[in-house]
């Protein structure tokens, strides 16, 4: 199983709505990440999660907030959001995040989840 | 600071051979590498090279990287219509501390016509 499981693929909400973002992967990875992407844009790194503790947070407003329950599961919590957070938010893991022999550093990417802030 | 830039557009008649160039600012990077993201999708890794390699071929793919001129180019031969998507080149940013922080480019768009 090489696969990024996100839900839900499609997310509408308003500005007082509060939701959440989840993601699954079954390979073993202890590195997970939250990507934002904005049309025609590059993803941009969020969040990093490494054997289940926050290592990076990129400056993200709390509106965003992740949890790690375990090593396979990430969540992203949304609440009280703006129109211009509406984007793609893509989920990734990798066999590690610290750089090791042997390992390409891979991350493996979820389809993502549109979100739209009404 | 780390960057990566791109062109951000090419277009390609089926068949031809496709191009796409990176150049980036780290050079401890330890690999570098290109991902596809079709529309509506994740991204795809597509290939990698570690950077002590000039060039690696994978089946349609080669990467070539010159490390003197940080400068990566993905070639897709026999390019198809399938093979329309955009093409993100990324460094793995081992100067902040040896981790897994990837820098990605704004990204190619491959366009295939007929």
């Amino acid at each position: 199983d090489t696969e990024v499981t996100q839900t839900p693929k499609h997310l509408v909400m308003g500005m007082t709505n509060k939701k959440s973002l989840k993601c699954e992967q079954h390979m073993g990875h202890r590195a997970m990440y939250w990507y934002k992407q904005k049309a025609k844009k590059p993803p941009e790194l969020m969040f990093v999660y490494s054997y289940e503790k926050l290592s990076i947070n990129e400056s993200v407003p709390s509106r965003f907030s992740p949890e790690c329950p375990n090593s396979s599961l990430l969540n992203l919590h949304l609440h009280a959001l703006q129109p211009e957070d509406s984007a793609l938010y893509l989920c990734a893991s990798s066999q590690e995040f610290q750089v090791i022999i042997d390992s390409t550093g891979e991350l493996f990417f979820g389809e993502g989840s549109r979100l739209t802030v009404l | 600071g780390e960057d990566v830039e791109q062109s951000l557009f090419l277009s390609v008649r089926e068949g031809d051979s496709s191009v796409i160039n990176c150049t980036y600012t780290d050079s401890s990077s330890t690999y570098l590498y290109w991902y596809k993201q079709e529309p509506g999708a994740g991204l795809q890794l597509l290939t990698y090279i570690f950077s002590n390699m000039d060039m690696k071929q994978d089946q349609r793919l080669t990467v070539l990287l010159n490390k003197k001129d940080k400068h990566l180019s993905l070639r897709i031969a026999d390019t198809q219509t399938g093979d329309s998507a955009i093409y993100f080149c990324a460094e793995g940013a081992s100067s902040s501390g040896g981790y897994n922080k990837l820098i990605f480019g704004a990204g190619t768009r491959l366009a295939v016509h007929p």
